[in-house]
């Protein structure tokens, strides 16, 4: 069965500071894996994706995300954070041969001035 | 380029009625998927439509059902509302690339209250 586990509900970092959002995935064949941003009363916004190749991939206003295959991991990552990085962060995942999207139960990422 | 809409933005319905809540893809996408998401939680996957077909569908009940219309706009039915109905209704559009590699875009999401 597939699933996801994003570990922690919160995640607080000062402006400025290096940010990691953790995610951890379980599939039975490839995975694909994604991630989204949720903003207040908006909806989901596309981050960044790992489908195959390059284990470290760029995505959106600065995010990174690095595939780790031996730790069934897609942490998400950004070097300096901003205020305006508040918000709550969806891990999803797919199977290669399997159109169903897993989320995660999200982590709301607190950034303070 | 219009991203994907989705009508109603609220809904406010009674136990045992029927819902149908709509949604257009972005344009130049052919494959929309609906999910259910309840306060606090990720999204769930209810199903997706590919060329006016369902194509897959997740772990809901006969009682959600949708249709797919040629120019790839989507409904998605709710027959005999319960309270655990109640949650954010979201449609995502794609490109039918393989099987799953492509990005999904959501709309803002229909409001479903049951009382």
């Amino acid at each position: 069965a597939q699933s996801v586990a994003q570990p922690e509900d919160q995640v607080n970092v000062a402006e400025g500071n290096p940010l990691t959002v953790k995610c951890t995935y379980s599939v039975s064949g490839n995975p694909y894996l994604f991630w989204y941003v949720q903003y207040p009363n908006r909806g989901l916004q596309f981050l960044l994706k790992y489908i195959t190749g390059d284990n470290l991939v760029k995505g959106s206003y600065g995010f990174e995300a690095e595939f780790n295959k031996s730790q069934t991991s897609f942490h998400l990552k950004k070097p300096s954070a901003l205020v305006s990085d508040s918000a709550l962060y969806f891990c999803a995942v797919r199977d290669s041969s399997n159109y169903q999207l897993i989320w995660g139960a999200g982590t709301k990422l607190i950034i303070k001035p | 380029d219009a991203g994907v809409t989705q009508s109603p933005t609220h809904l406010i319905k009674t136990r045992g009625q029927q819902v149908t809540l709509r949604c257009s893809p972005k344009s130049g996408h052919d494959t929309v998927s609906w999910y259910q998401q309840a306060l606090g939680q990720g999204p769930q996957f209810i199903f997706q439509y590919y060329e006016e077909e369902e194509r897959q569908r997740g772990n809901f009940p006969d009682r959600f059902s949708g249709h797919q219309f040629p120019n790839y706009s989507s409904e998605l039915n709710v027959n005999a509302l319960l309270l655990g109905d109640s949650a954010l209704y979201l449609c995502a559009s794609s490109l039918a690339v393989g099987t799953g590699g492509s990005e999904q875009y959501f709309g803002p999401g229909t409001r479903l209250t049951v009382t």
